[in-house]
């Protein structure tokens, strides 16, 4: 079957615009995460959502980053007023809500670059 | 002090050897442990997971759980160049718990 999809695949924004990054998980999974991926830093946790709440937001830098998720599906990961060191892959994982709910199915991320 | 810590390399080995790859944590509520590879321009997939402590094989691949050391592992035998990637610990509380990653350790396996 389809697995997690991402676009865009590639973004490139000015210092200062907002971006929507978006995240389509497996259909039937219920929780949903974002991550940020930088050069040496590993996968930096940002967000977390069970349905279409949002339990652990412990992980956004700002309040520049926001998320949203609709319909227990498709989610939106919003960054305002963009800065360099917004700069990374944006990652998408959604989880089997059965006993294998520890593996996460990654998509492919969205590369940002912030000039 | 990071959750979760792990060499970045990069390693590279030559074909046919055996590769020793680690992690360490310092959150002893970490009862799920799971080791992922990342190839270049790709999400990390899961290769391996281990709840609790033992160990766990599959195939040239063999994960390692220490929780008394607070040390996990990841073992590949006969290493080939297909095995040339990333690869990311993680691990978890449980269930509807953040997961903690490694910053990834970078692999090469020469011809």
């Amino acid at each position: 079957g389809a697995g997690v999809s991402q676009s865009p695949s590639n973004k490139v924004t000015e210092k200062g615009k907002d971006v929507e990054l978006r995240c389509d998980p497996i259909s039937g999974h219920t929780a949903l995460y974002w991550y940020r991926q930088s050069l040496g830093q590993g996968l930096e946790f940002l967000i977390y959502f069970q349905g279409n709440s949002a339990p652990d937001k412990s992980g956004l830098p700002s309040d520049r980053f926001s998320a949203e998720r609709t319909g227990g599906s498709v989610s939106t990961l919003t960054i305002q007023r963009t800065q360099q060191e917004d700069s990374a892959v944006y990652l998408c994982a959604s989880t089997d809500p059965g006993v294998l709910s520890y593996e996460q199915y990654f998509g492919p991320g969205t590369r940002l670059t912030v000039t | 002090q990071k959750e979760v810590e792990q060499d970045p390399g990069p390693l590279s080995v030559p074909e046919g050897a055996i590769v020793s790859l680690n992690c360490t944590y310092s959150n002893s509520a970490f009862q799920y442990f799971m080791w992922y590879r990342q190839y270049s321009r790709k999400g990390p997939e899961l290769l391996m997971y281990t709840y609790s402590s033992g160990n766990k094989e599959d195939g040239r691949f063999t994960a390692q759980v220490d929780k008394s050391s607070k040390y996990i592992s990841l073992f590949i035998r006969d290493s080939q160049p297909s095995d040339s990637a990333t690869y990311l610990c993680a691990m978890s509380g449980g269930p509807g718990n953040q997961f903690y990653f490694g910053t990834g350790t970078s692999l090469t396996v020469i011809p």
